[in-house]
């Protein structure tokens, strides 16, 4: 069955910092992969996501992920964080077949430092 | 193009009431879903629809959770009778087809349901 793993449930950077959001997962074969944010009161919103070709993906806001396959990873950055980047940010995957559901990570809130 | 739709977005009823939440997906989006993020958790899936028809139901409580999709494009949650361990955030997303694990999920801004 495919999991998905964020480390750390809380994330704080100072403002201008490098940002970096963990995801692993657990597959028997590479998923789709895909990160979303969600800020207070609202609903999920794609950042990014990984499907097939280039690895290193770039998304909304700055934000960026790189999947390696070698080290089931599929980590978010963003090189310097802004007040605004304050959410909880979700990893997923979705299955390659089949109903094609997504799994969600636990999720990590990430905290900006004036 | 306008987003999901959900209402309404805070309910609070006393445990063994019944609720509804109402969604309505981006127009033209085969696939509609709903989801409960319970505080600290990650959205987990409840139910999938197909236009009119469930693909996935196989982590809705159905004792007491039902939904419906009678016309392909609107949809309601029911719960009946709530517990206490229904207090959560009801997602409803959409997806152009479903069909594919590529294919994107648009959230709706959620229902915050408190029982009490």
């Amino acid at each position: 069955a495919q999991s998905v793993t964020q480390l750390g449930s809380h994330v704080s950077v100072s403002e201008g910092a490098l940002v970096l959001l963990r995801c692993n997962y657990s597959s028997s074969v590479p998923p789709y992969l895909f990160w979303y944010v969600q800020y207070p009161n609202q609903g999920l919103q794609l950042l990014l996501k990984y499907t097939t070709g280039a690895t290193l993906v770039k998304g909304i806001n700055g934000f960026e992920a790189e999947f390696k396959k070698s080290e089931t990873s599929f980590h978010l950055t963003k090189p310097s964080a802004h007040m605004s980047d304050a959410a909880e940010y979700f990893c997923a995957v979705s299955t390659t077949s089949g109903t094609y559901k997504y799994i969600f990570g636990t999720g990590t809130r990430l905290k900006v430092l004036a | 193009e306008a987003g999901v739709a959900q209402s309404p977005r805070y309910k609070i009823i006393e445990k063994r009431q019944s609720v509804a939440f109402w969604c309505n997906p981006i127009s033209g989006h085969a696939t509609l879903y709903w989801y409960q993020q319970i505080l600290g958790q990650g959205p987990k899936l409840l139910i999938q629809f197909q236009n009119n028809g469930v693909v996935d139901d196989s982590q809705l409580p159905k004792d007491r959770f039902s939904a419906e999709r009678l016309k392909g494009v609107d949809s309601t949650l029911k719960i009946q009778p709530a517990k206490l361990e229904d207090s959560a955030v009801y997602l409803c997303a959409s997806s152009r087809t479903g069909l594919a694990g590529t294919d994107t999920q648009y959230f709706g801004p959620g229902t915050r349901l408190t029982v009490l």
